[in-house]
């Protein structure tokens, strides 16, 4: 079946433009995650969305940052004003998550480049 | 604070040789430990997965351990091949509230011809 899908794949933007990146999950994924990945550095999370409920932004770095979620289904990141140290990899996944599913591996995209001149 | 820490941070091997990457965590309560492999521009992908009731597992080339009571976990890959080279991500997940796993800042590794 589909993975997740992410677009663009690339991005290239001036510095104090605004980005929308989306995420297509994978059908019936209730979780999804929102992670940043600058070059040679670990996965930085960003936000992550569980059903109805609301999301845990606790990993968004500044108030330019927010996402939203459609009906439980597609996913858009929105970077508002980008900054230089905004260029990364920002990688979207999905998991079927519930009180019982602890041990769901989350399945990734393969990510939006991002760069900001 | 929840903390996965890797070892080594990069790795270089030669093909067909063996190696073993490290993962430390103090992730509390303990769920399930999982090791992702990332290639270059794409996103991770899970190998495998332990929970705490299992000492070992192997996918193929890849064998995973785990000790739950020092918390340490190991990747071995057996036999390297070329296709090995990318990153090793060791992620650890708590049990009864939060979904959002702690992630490792992975291991790189290179199989040289």
């Amino acid at each position: 079946g589909a993975g997740v899908s992410q677009s663009p794949s690339n991005k290239v933007t001036e510095k104090g433009k605004d980005v929308e990146l989306r995420c297509d999950p994978i059908s019936g994924h209730t979780a999804l995650y929102w992670y940043r990945q600058s070059l040679g550095q670990g996965l930085e999370f960003l936000i992550y969305f569980q059903g109805n409920s609301a999301p845990d932004k606790s990993g968004l770095p500044s108030d330019r940052f927010s996402a939203e979620r459609t009906g439980g289904s597609v996913s858009t990141l929105t970077i508002q004003r980008t900054q230089q140290e905004d260029s990364a990899v920002y990688l979207c996944a999905s998991s079927i998550l519930d009180v019982s599913s602890y041990n769901s591996p989350l399945h990734f995209g393969n990510g939006t480049r991002l760069t900001v001149t | 604070k929840n903390q996965v820490e890797q070892s080594p941070q990069s790795l270089i091997i030669l093909e067909g040789k063996n190696c073993t990457l490290q993962c430390n965590y103090t992730v509390s309560p303990f769920s399930n430990l999982r090791w992702y492999k990332q290639d270059t521009g794409r996103g991770p992908v899970s190998l495998t997965i332990m929970t705490f009731s299992e000492n070992t597992k192997s996918n193929g080339r890849y064998t995973a351990t785990l000790d739950a009571d020092t918390k340490q976990s190991s990747l071995h890959i057996t036999a390297s091949q070329l296709s090995d080279s990318a990153s090793y991500i060791c992620v650890v997940s708590a049990r009864g509230g939060s979904y959002i796993p702690t992630f490792g800042r992975g291991t790189s590794l290179i199989v040289h011809p």
